[in-house]
């Protein structure tokens, strides 16, 4: 279980907006900045947001990150059936003096 | 541009060694760089074993510290991975990545560039 929590899924249609949460304390999110990670099966997990809302070169705009207090989120808008994938959390945490992932969410594309 | 590679033993038994190497290849290892291993079991999400500078500093998992070293070799451009005593909750894919140093506090490292893994088995 990790210390991160996100939901295990999510799940829209085409043109949707949805959101993923990533739950976490004072420790992690509550004092560090949040990364987001997009891995599609079998392949290398990929950057998507980092700095809570920031996107690395080539990442469309329909991604967007955000954080508040001990949480963050991650949007996901006007939803395409190649987004469906797992992603996954990541931020530092002062108290283990490491870096932690969420557990990770599978959004499907309906 | 950066490429990291993975390699080593695919199959390791109970109570033995893992050994891996990432090999940077399209930039220097001592670049401002934090060189990280992660792993993922099959099925499951992502763990961070541990991460290292080029001038030797290194940050571990608090539960793997015990069992695991991450060390660089300037001269081939490398970095490695041990770890020690493992067992069957060991077999995972494992990653290397780079995490370009963010000196500004509270800014978590980001993994920008990876490895392809490589799926590491323990088992007799």
């Amino acid at each position: 279980q990790s210390v991160l929590t996100q939901p295990p899924s999510a799940s829209g249609t085409p043109g949707q907006r949805v959101t993923i949460s990533c739950s976490g304390s004072r420790s992690n999110i509550g004092t560090n900045t949040v990364n987001w990670y997009q891995q599609f099966p079998g392949t290398t997990p990929k950057l998507l947001i980092y700095t809570n809302n920031q996107r690395p070169s080539g990442v469309p705009d329909r991604f967007s990150g955000s954080k508040s207090g001990t949480s963050a989120s991650l949007a996901i808008s006007g939803l395409q059936s190649e987004d469906e994938a797992d992603y996954f959390c990541a931020t530092w945490d002062d108290s283990l003096n490491g870096q932690l992932f969420g557990g990770g969410t599978k959004l499907t594309v309906l | 541009q950066v490429q990291l590679q993975e390699s080593g033993p695919g199959l390791v038994k109970p109570s033995g060694t893992l050994s891996l190497t990432c090999a940077v290849s399209g930039g220097s290892i001592s670049s401002s760089n934090w060189w990280t291993w992660v792993r993922q079991p099959p099925g499951k999400g992502l763990e961070w074993i541990g991460e290292i500078y080029h001038s030797g500093s290194t940050n571990y998992k608090p539960s793997l510290k015990s069992r695991v070293t991450i060390s660089v070799d300037k001269s081939k451009n490398q970095f490695s991975l041990r770890l020690r005593s493992v067992t069957a909750a060991d077999t995972a894919v494992y990653y290397c990545a780079r995490a370009p140093d963010i000196v500004t506090p509270h800014f978590t490292n980001a993994f920008d560039i990876w490895g392809q893994g490589t799926l590491v088995t323990v088992s007799s």
